[in-house]
Parts: C-alpha cells; sequence; structure tokens
C-alpha cells in the first residue's frame, strides 16, 4: 500500500525558514515525480512544485521560485521542501503526493503537515 | 499560466441525484485534465485523469468527458462521502499545473 507520511510544519514568523519532509513507503519511489500541494486556510488546491524520480528536473510555481526548493533522497524514500523568506501568505497545509504520469496526475496524497506564518 | 475556472462555486443536491460540474481552460489542454475529490479532513482523492479515464478503484458513478477547453465530471447517484469539493486540473501546459477554484457538493 502506498503511504506518504508529511512532517516538519509548524508556527514560523515572517521571513523564517521550514523545512518540511514526506517519506514514502509502499512503492519504487525513485521511479515516480512527486509533488507538493498547499491548501490555505479557506482556499482551493494550489500545485507548488516537482520533481522528477531522479531529481534531475525540479520546477515551480512562480509565487516561490528562488524562496522554496523541493528536493529528494532517493536512499531513504524521502522528499523534501526547503522553505525559506516566509510570507504570511504561504500558510497553508501542505501535502506531498506521488505523481502517475510524469510531474502531474497525483494519484496518492499524504495527510498534509500545516505552515503557519504568523508574526 | 492556463486559468482554470469551475463552475458553480456551490451545487445543492440530495443524495441518489445525478451532479454536473463544469470546467474550462483559459487555453486549450488537449485532453490532459484530471478531476479530484477533497472531503474536509481527508486527502485529496484522483478521480479521472485524461479528461475521461477513471483512476483504479474510482466507482463507475463517476464520469468525466471532454476536451479542449470545456469539461465536465457526473456524480450519478450521489452518496455521502460524494458530498466534498472537487477540483480539476489541467497538465497540459506545465509548469504550473494549475487547479480550479472547486466545486463544492453540499446536500
Amino acid at each position: 500500500e502506498v503511504q506518504l507520511e508529511e512532517s516538519g510544519g509548524g508556527l514560523v514568523q515572517p521571513g523564517g525558514s521550514r523545512k518540511l519532509s514526506c517519506e514514502a513507503f509502499g512503492f519504487t519511489f525513485r521511479n515516480f515525480w512527486m509533488t507538493w500541494v498547499r491548501q490555505a486556510p479557506g482556499k482551493g488546491l494550489e500545485w507548488v512544485a516537482n520533481i522528477k524520480g531522479d531529481g534531475s528536473v525540479t520546477t515551480y510555481v512562480d509565487s516561490v521560485k528562488g524562496r522554496f526548493t523541493i528536493s529528494r533522497d532517493n536512499d531513504k524514500d524521502s522528499l523534501y521542501l526547503e522553505m525559506n523568506n516566509l510570507r504570511v501568505d504561504d500558510t497553508a497545509m501542505y501535502y506531498c503526493a506521488r505523481c502517475y504520469s510524469s510531474g502531474a496526475i497525483e494519484d496518492s496524497w499524504g495527510q498534509g503537515t500545516l505552515v503557519t506564518v504568523s508574526p | 499560466e492556463t486559468v482554470m475556472t469551475q463552475s458553480p462555486v456551490t451545487l445543492a443536491v440530495s443524495p441518489g441525484e445525478t451532479a454536473t460540474l463544469s470546467c474550462r481552460a483559459s487555453q486549450s489542454v488537449s485532453g490532459n485534465l484530471a478531476w479530484y475529490r477533497h472531503t474536509p479532513g481527508q486527502t485529496p482523492r484522483l478521480l479521472i485523469y485524461g479528461a475521461s479515464t477513471r483512476a483504479p478503484g474510482v466507482p463507475d458513478r463517476f464520469s468525466g468527458r471532454g476536451y479542449g477547453t470545456e469539461f465536465t465530471l457526473t456524480i450519478s447517484g450521489l452518496q455521502s462521502e460524494d458530498f466534498a469539493v472537487y477540483y480539476c486540473q489541467q497538465y497540459s501546459d506545465w509548469p504550473p499545473v494549475t487547479f480550479g477554484g472547486g466545486t463544492r457538493v453540499e446536500i
């Protein structure tokens, strides 16, 4: 059974940093693109970034470019999102998800980890 | 960036009835469209990809159709777990992958 477990969320001050982790179970992690998707309180889903199975390709939504870095460690079956210069509008539940095909079609999702950016 | 617009924002339906949700793309996405169901407190679930292909394990009461810029998701015989928020997603022109704003299906 595919499982994804996020961790690392919490309360951060504006301008601060946070690193999220997502550990994968039940599938050959290195064979899949992975994605981070977020949902701000009361808002819809927003795609944040994705990364190819071997880590050679990463893409981002414009609002996080230069501030967030997606990475992975295939030996540890783990996905990461390093977030710097956080803003109040980065407050959201962050989900990691496995991509069924190339960099999209998220077919398995974690439970999410909440990041709150507040003074 | 391809903007996805869903309508209606909220849809009130009775259990057992049929719901039809719409999704429009600001430019053609061919058939590169997925639908997700998100129940509060749970993780989003992939329902449809390729505009009309049901994901494994998805009941056949869910059906998708469309191509280019206009898409629909039809849910027949609504069950209690179907009262949720539904999102369309295009993956034709990325980055970024983009989601619609969602349609809330309520009783």
